[in-house]
């Protein structure tokens, strides 16, 4: 098992670009998640996904997109990237608990610089 | 909303000491806590979580962690530490939100440099 897997693992844009950050799990995992960390800030949720078809917005969503057409990814979009969007981004998937949810697994981050 | 605060930005230990990374949480309700370990350039990784039932939680690698309702805390803890140890670990905990979905909701994170 791969687990969580995320490309590419560095990245460098110019302002105004757009860019997919991809992440796929082979975990069968329902609910998929993408945070960012920033330097004494931890890690903030961006967007979320609880199926295939079904995302909504986390803490902090302006300026990026989701879709989960499969149980297996949830690629990130920017759409016009700004430098405040320089960051390391984890994607993490988990499963279900009790009904609701398990340990989430994180991948191994994309670093991402905006110029 | 819940919070979560690790009081020590960093930590110095020298190799071989024990040490405690503390973490209190907002939360007066039933939660779930997590510590998860960053090591350099790399993605974070599941050390111990407390679900329910005892409140003293081994992990990995030697950690233990002790959840305190009352204190709201859940320190994290290590009789004796290695080189290898040096990384950020994170304290997190759980918030239901929607759909079934818990949202981890994260500390700013603890710095522990092991010394020879």
């Amino acid at each position: 098992n791969a687990g969580v897997t995320q490309t590419p693992k560095f990245q460098v844009l110019k302002t105004g670009q757009s860019m997919t950050l991809q992440c796929a799990q082979d975990m069968n995992h329902e609910y998929m998640s993408w945070y960012r960390q920033d330097p004494g800030m931890g890690l903030r949720l961006i967007h979320y996904s609880v199926g295939a078809g079904i995302t909504d917005q986390g803490e902090v969503p302006n300026g990026y997109n989701v879709s989960r057409s499969t149980t297996e990814d949830f690629p990130l979009r920017l759409l016009s990237a700004a430098p405040s969007q320089t960051s390391v981004y984890f994607c993490a998937s988990s499963g279900v608990l009790a009904g609701g949810t398990d340990t989430q697994y994180f991948g191994p981050g994309t670093r991402l610089t905006v110029l | 909303a819940q919070s979560v605060t690790q009081l020590d930005s960093q930590v110095p230990v020298f190799e071989e000491a024990p040490v405690e990374l503390r973490c209190n949480y907002s939360s007066s309700v039933s939660v779930y806590l997590f510590w998860y370990v960053q090591y350099p350039n790399q993605g974070l990784q599941l050390l111990l979580k407390y679900l329910s039932g005892s409140t003293l939680v081994k992990g990995i690698n030697g950690f233990e962690a002790e959840f305190n309702k009352s204190q709201t805390s859940f320190h994290l803890r290590k009789p004796s530490v290695h080189i290898s140890d040096t990384a950020e670990y994170f304290c997190a905990v759980s918030e239901r939100i929607s759909g079934g979905y818990n949202k981890l909701i994260f500390g700013a994170g603890t710095r522990l440099a092991v010394h020879p």
